[in-house]
Order: structure tokens, then C-alpha cells, then sequence
């Protein structure tokens, strides 16, 4: 198993919207609607952001979104804030009860 | 509220067997969810390791060698995770977590991690 493929740094501006992808394969992402993102601030736990492929856990601003298709899902987050700036895991249900996390991405907010 | 915290000892010498335990409150691990170990080199991404259900099956990343186990004590209500023939590879933040899921016994599938533990620093170092 492979981690899923995430681009190492994305950057916006305070207001503009930003994506990050997540690509794997038709073993983890393109076989299941179990991707789920993770938003990690420097020396904190991660938190979960989405689930489910586009599902917000209670209390996640409606800012964030996930969305998924074929082998990639992506996370989208408009009105960038400066509390955005944080590192973002992408995360897949890849069978046989296995979970795969991709290789993270580093949202700088200019 | 569920709380999750790790303990163990941070520095392990290499060779020699990790052993961490997550305590859990707020929430009975017999009750049900899957209960797992992941973990983050320092500087670099996340990785999951494995995974236990209440009724103590187990569930394993294919990748990992074959040098972890997790096991579960539902009477205090905490689950631990032992890795033995330790080296500097292993050094790393220890992250126990709650998993919602669906199925059980021989294969569930594992659909997320809401609940974290706040993370443990396992250094291992002669």
C-alpha cells in the first residue's frame, strides 16, 4: 500500500478559495465513499475536517467541503482564513479493514 | 465528552519493546466503535498502524511488518499497542483514536477517525 497522493503545499489569499487534491486507486478511493480529512496545526492532534467523502462533523464551518471523482477526492475550502494555515491529511478506507493516509498537505495562507 | 490519552514511556532503547496504553473516558469501549493506533514520524505524515474492536479482534497495515500488537481490556476500559525490535524508524508521535465502523469480527470496514488522543512522543534512542 502506497500512501494516497497529495500535493506537499497549496497557497491562497485571505477570501479566495483553495483546493487540495487527493489521488489513489481503485483498491482505496475509487472503490469506497470512505475519504476523510484531517486539518493538523503545528504540535496539535489532528482533527477530522470531513468524513464520508463530503460530510461535516458538527461544528466544522460550512466553509469546508469534500468531494470525490474516479480515483481522486478533493478538499475545498473557500473564504480562506488565516486560521486555515495548518497541514491537511486526506484519508481512505483501502479494504481488508485497512485505513491509508495520504502524505499531507501545506496550506500557507498569504 | 469522549477523551482519549496515551501513556507510556517516552524513550525506548532500540531493540527493546514499546508498549504504550490508551485510556479511554466518556464513552465505554465495549459499546462498540474500532479502536486504533496511528502514528507521525517527526516532520513527516501521518501512518496507520492498526486497529482492535471491543471484541478483541484485530485488524493490521499489510505494509507494517509484523512487529505490532493491540490489545484491548474492556474492564479498564483502555486498549494498548506493543512493538518490539524497536529502531530509530519507530521514533514517533503515538496518536490512539476512535474509529466508526461498519461490520465486524473477521473484516469491519473502517470509515474515519473522530476522536484523537492528544499524542505521545515515543523517542527511541540508546
Amino acid at each position: 500500500q502506497s500512501a494516497l497522493t497529495q500535493p506537499a503545499s497549496v497557497s491562497g489569499s485571505p477570501g479566495q478559495s483553495i483546493t487540495i487534491s487527493c489521488t489513489g486507486t481503485s483498491s482505496d478511493v475509487g472503490s469506497y465513499d470512505l475519504v476523510s480529512w484531517y486539518q493538523q496545526h503545528p504540535g496539535k492532534a489532528p482533527k477530522l475536517m470531513i468524513y464520508e467523502g463530503s460530510k461535516r462533523p458538527s461544528g466544522v464551518s460550512n466553509r469546508f467541503s469534500g468531494s470525490k471523482s474516479g480515483y481522486t477526492a478533493s478538499l475545498t475550502i473557500s473564504g480562506l482564513q488565516a486560521e486555515d494555515e495548518a497541514d491537511y491529511y486526506c484519508c481512505s478506507y483501502a479494504g481488508s479493514s485497512a485505513l491509508l493516509f495520504g502524505g499531507g498537505t501545506k496550506l500557507t495562507v498569504l | 465528552q469522549v477523551q482519549l490519552q496515551e501513556s507510556g514511556p517516552g524513550l525506548v532503547k532500540p531493540s527493546e519493546t514499546l508498549s504504550l496504553t490508551c485510556s479511554v473516558s466518556g464513552y465505554s469501549i465495549s459499546s462498540g466503535y474500532c479502536w486504533g493506533w496511528i502514528r507521525q514520524p517527526p516532520g513527516k505524515g501521518l501512518e496507520w498502524i492498526g486497529s482492535i474492536y471491543h471484541s478483541g479482534s484485530t485488524y493490521y497495515n499489510p505494509s507494517l511488518k509484523s512487529r505490532f500488537a493491540i490489545s484491548v481490556d474492556t474492564s479498564k476500559n483502555q486498549f494498548s499497542l506493543k512493538l518490539n525490535s524497536v529502531t530509530a524508524a519507530d521514533t514517533a508521535v503515538y496518536y490512539c483514536a476512535r474509529i466508526p465502523h461498519t461490520g465486524s469480527g473477521v473484516q469491519a470496514t473502517l470509515h474515519y477517525v473522530d476522536y484523537w488522543g492528544q499524542g505521545a512522543l515515543v523517542t527511541v534512542s540508546p
